[in-house]
């Protein structure tokens, strides 16, 4: 029964290193998508991704940020040369493929709180 | 502009019935979600109404649509001290990739 699984839960990073985030998708969801929250904001979506292909990443900044969604193993949202702007917490949400279920509703996980010191 | 907006904030006794409000500007929105979101977690389905729909209940919550003004609310009766959270409004549109739009969340406070 378990959900959608997102680690780390916290990470701090100092500016110029890597951050890797992984998100896990529900038992059955074959889609992902990865969303940013910045403090007292909605959530902005990034990248949607399914098993080895990405569909939409017209929310990704083009320079530095990049996903994927191997075969096997979960997803990654891999930020390089950290900033102190991409402080934010990141959240990953999954779904059956579209058109499958009655609501293609997507399920978040706990979300990881980077900090970039 | 924002496609999905709400107000900021939301202060209720305990008891009374909150109702947060919601506006979108699609008029192709399929599915139309209510999120909440407590602090340091993530985003939990409360509740969805399709399109078509004018109302929908569940237990204390009561979701109406008006699609022709564009404008979706939240009723919660009887609100509870658990009930603070952010509750984010979001809209879903029928694209083939159904990437919602979230608005900036509500913040209810309920007070003792």
């Amino acid at each position: 029964n378990a959900g959608v699984m997102q680690n780390p839960r916290h990470l701090v990073r100092r500016r110029g290193q890597e951050a890797r985030l992984r998100c896990s998708p529900m038992k059955g969801h074959s889609h992902v998508y990865w969303y940013r929250q910045l403090p007292e904001e909605g959530l902005k979506f990034m990248v949607y991704l399914q098993k080895e292909n990405i569909i939409d990443e017209s929310g990704m900044p083009k320079e530095r940020f990049s996903a994927e969604f191997p075969k096997e193993g979960p997803s990654i949202l891999r930020i390089q040369q950290v900033v102190r702007g991409d402080s934010a917490a990141y959240f990953c949400a999954s779904s059956p493929a579209p058109g499958t279920s009655g609501t293609d509703t997507q399920y978040f996980g706990p979300g990881t709180r980077l900090t970039v010191l | 502009g924002e496609d999905v907006e709400q107000s900021l904030f939301l202060s209720v006794r305990e008891g009374d019935s909150s109702v947060i409000n919601c506006t979108y500007t699609d008029s192709s929105s399929t599915y139309l979600y209510w999120y909440k979101q407590e602090p340091g977690a993530g985003l939990q389905l409360l509740t969805y109404i399709f399109s078509n729909m004018d109302m929908k209940q569940d237990q204390r919550l009561t979701v109406l649509l008006n699609k022709k003004d564009k404008h979706l609310s939240l009723r919660i009766a009887d609100t509870q001290t658990g009930d603070s959270a952010i509750y984010f409004c979001a809209e879903s549109i029928t694209k083939g990739s159904y990437i919602p739009t979230f608005g900036r969340g509500t913040s209810l406070i309920v007070h003792p």
